[in-house]
């Protein structure tokens, strides 16, 4: 499968910052990335669908012009939290799905970004 | 929006004992995926059930499919405590979503 790395593996910064999340398929050229966000004991939830070369699809809910999204290749993926607030700290997850839109199937995950914002 | 509801929330077991864990979901689909995450870590794919299977086997995991009933579940044999982590189902197909997962600890 998809090796994924993500980088930072822990980010701490004041309110009001910028803070960017990188996610990078190793070894698999990927035109669809997905984000996602999980709080403590809780599941995954699907923020945007990250698409190369073209804009992210953003789930319902989520402020697209505070969490930017570049794909600007085959194998990294960008996730920006604008000027992040305490109540965005939480994990940040980025995997790479096989399978095409429409029928996806199994993801492989990058380790994820725990986002602290004091 | 979430997809799945896993049941239960919580399981506590020995080392030895069989664990069950049931999910549901609401839309149909092309499969069906189980997930397992280690604290704090990112999820690792277990298995897949695609919607015209009932059962799949891999080593000590058994899931089964029953989309009628819409549900899945997800066995594991011979418990260990390295089992110990959140199990989580997610439905493929046009779009990917997580159920709310089952905490599982494996007592030695």
């Amino acid at each position: 499968g998809a090796v994924v790395s993500q980088h930072p593996s822990r980010v701490i910064c004041k309110s009001g910052t910028s803070v960017k999340i990188e996610c990078r398929s190793l070894d698999f050229q990927a035109t669809t990335m997905f984000w996602y966000r999980q709080f403590p004991k809780q599941s995954l939830m699907l923020m945007a669908t990250s698409n190369e070369g073209s804009k992210a699809t953003y789930e319902q809910g989520v402020e697209k012009d505070k969490f930017l999204i570049n794909h600007a290749s085959l194998t990294l993926s960008t996730l920006t939290v604008t000027s992040a607030h305490p109540e965005d700290s939480s994990f940040y997850i980025c995997s790479i799905p096989t399978g095409s839109a429409g029928g996806y199937n199994e993801q492989f995950f990058g380790p994820g970004t725990r986002l602290t914002v004091l | 929006s979430q997809q799945g509801e896993e049941d239960p929330q919580a399981l506590s077991i020995q080392e030895g004992e069989n664990a069950t864990m049931n999910c549901s979901y609401k839309t149909s689909i092309n499969n069906l995926q189980w997930y397992r995450q280690n604290s704090g870590r990112g999820l690792v794919h277990l298995i897949l059930i695609r919607s015209n299977e009932r059962e799949k086997h891999s080593g000590r995991l058994r899931v089964t499919l029953d989309t009628s009933k819409k549900s899945s579940s997800l066995l594991i044999t011979a418990s260990r405590a390295a089992d110990t982590a959140s199990y989580f189902c997610a439905t493929g197909g046009e779009n990917m979503r997580f159920g709310a997962g089952t905490r599982l600890t494996v007592k030695p």
